[in-house]
């Protein structure tokens, strides 16, 4: 089936470690997203990319980091200077860079740090 | 500045009572495009609908209707005789054609259906 695949959809870090998290697609998507969910806050911007090995940051992205050396992967590094990176993240994709068709989203991967 | 609010941050109505989720957006593009999507327990997102600003034709599907209304900057969705199946929080949307790049969300309504 088409979609976009996230995971894990459970991860724990503790303090001081960099993890990544994967977001794959095969719906032959140009546009991918990554996204940050907290509670009472909507989803927020981390970073996007419109194609392959190019990326942009978005509204929130001090402390992450992302690559997009193949048009089907977009992951996603948290790394340890992100200080508060207990969250619900999402990632998503969509036909094209421009925001003028919906994007489909993965089911999620929910980071907590221990 | 917020571009997308929804007033609403939890809403609860019996069984087959009708609701109408509010969204406003801001934005000084003349071409957008608004979006609801509704996320249940599981998380995942799950496009209802899409509408561009030259469109202002009211929708309707099934149970589901938007109401776009360029005058007040509004796009409501309202769900008729609700089902326990409609409790999830909802989540309006708004892409802008000069910074198309990504999509502005509102903070999201949780609807709860009780039966």
């Amino acid at each position: 089936d088409g979609g976009i695949t996230q995971s894990p959809k459970y991860l724990f870090r503790k303090e001081g470690q960099n993890v990544t998290l994967s977001c794959e697609q095969n719906l032959n998507h140009d546009a991918m997203y990554w996204y940050r969910q907290d509670p009472g806050q909507g989803l927020r911007l981390i970073y996007y990319s419109q194609i392959v090995n190019d990326f942009q940051k978005g509204d929130i992205a001090e402390g992450y980091s992302v690559s997009r050396e193949k048009k089907e992967s977009f992951p996603l590094t948290v790394t340890s200077a992100q200080k508060n990176p207990t969250a619900f993240y999402l990632c998503a994709s969509s036909p094209t860079g421009g925001g003028y068709t919906e994007a489909f989203f993965g089911q999620g991967t929910r980071l907590t740090v221990v | 500045a917020q571009k997308v609010t929804q007033a609403q941050t939890e809403i609860s109505v019996v069984e087959k009572e009708d609701v109408t989720l509010d969204c406003v957006y801001e934005t000084r593009d003349t071409t957008y495009y608004l979006f609801w999507y509704k996320q249940p327990p599981s998380g995942e997102l799950v496009f209802l609908i899409r509408r561009n600003s030259f469109d202002e034709q009211n929708e309707i599907s099934g149970r589901y209707s938007w109401n776009f209304q360029k005058s007040t900057s509004s796009f409501n969705f309202t769900i008729t005789a609700s089902q326990v199946v409609d409790s999830a929080v909802y989540f309006c949307a708004l892409s802008e054609l000069n910074t198309g790049n990504q999509f502005y969300f509102g903070t999201g309504t949780s609807l709860t259906v009780i039966p």
